[in-house]
């Protein structure tokens, strides 16, 4: 089974609007971590934001915030304020406490339009 | 800001000949990572390394790949005898070492690998 399931593989977005990109993880671990990366056209990893398994509140970071929904094992990426220079590849990942590696997901194209 | 940085950025190499790429976490990170991206796929774990050992690995990095630390600041991945599918774009990572998962890996800018 995939551990990060992106089933986005293409997203359009206004410039200027809100976008959310979607993930699911799948584990059995009560203690994980849930990261979100950006990867420009240049190919490096940026992260964004992260999420614990045990934090109450949403992750947010600047314009970026993690809607985290534990019980259906989701932890989506909402962008607001669309920005031009958003225009990436965004990849959702986990790591579970036990193992040190992360799990990425097939990963999100978003294309912001002016 | 301290940054992963990798070299090469771009390697071509003929099928069966050995690769060394090379990588320099942060100074004051602990674990080191390497994950490779097929072009136009998803980024794949291949190995974590700590305390000069391997911690884990995946299925992919078999006995063609190995990885070391040679002195104190570089961290390298040798691929013995390339093959074709080997291409793809390989990242380094390394994070400080604490409990539990909170913290972040911090990756470096890729070696494109070409295997021609």
């Amino acid at each position: 089974a995939q551990k990060i399931t992106q089933t986005q593989p293409g997203m359009f977005v206004q410039e200027k609007e809100a976008v959310t990109l979607d993930c699911t993880y799948d584990t059995s671990d009560q203690s994980y971590g849930l990261f979100w990366y950006k990867q420009p056209s240049s190919g490096e990893m940026i992260f964004l934001i992260y999420q614990g398994s045990y934090d109450e509140q949403n992750a947010t970071e600047g314009r970026y915030s993690l809607n985290f929904q534990k019980a259906r094992k989701s932890a989506n990426l909402v962008i607001s304020a669309s920005q031009l220079g958003d225009s990436a590849m965004y990849f959702c990942a986990m790591r579970e406490y036990n193992f040190n590696k992360f799990y990425f997901g097939s990963g999100t194209k978003l294309n912001v339009k002016p | 800001e301290p940054e992963v940085t990798q070299t090469p950025s771009h390697q071509v190499t003929q099928m069966g000949q050995e690769v060394i790429l090379r990588c320099v976490p942060i100074s004051n990170h602990l674990y080191f990572y390497w994950y490779r991206q097929i072009l136009g796929q998803k980024v794949e774990f291949l190995v974590s390394f700590y305390n000069n050992e391997i911690s884990e690995k995946s299925e992919i990095f078999d006995d063609q790949f190995s990885v070391e630390r040679p002195d104190g600041s570089n961290f390298t991945l040798k691929i013995r005898s390339t093959k074709l599918e080997d291409s793809a774009m390989y990242f380094c990572a390394s994070s400080v070492r604490l409990a539990g998962t909170s913290y972040e890996q911090y990756f470096g800018p890729g070696t494109r690998l070409t295997v021609t």
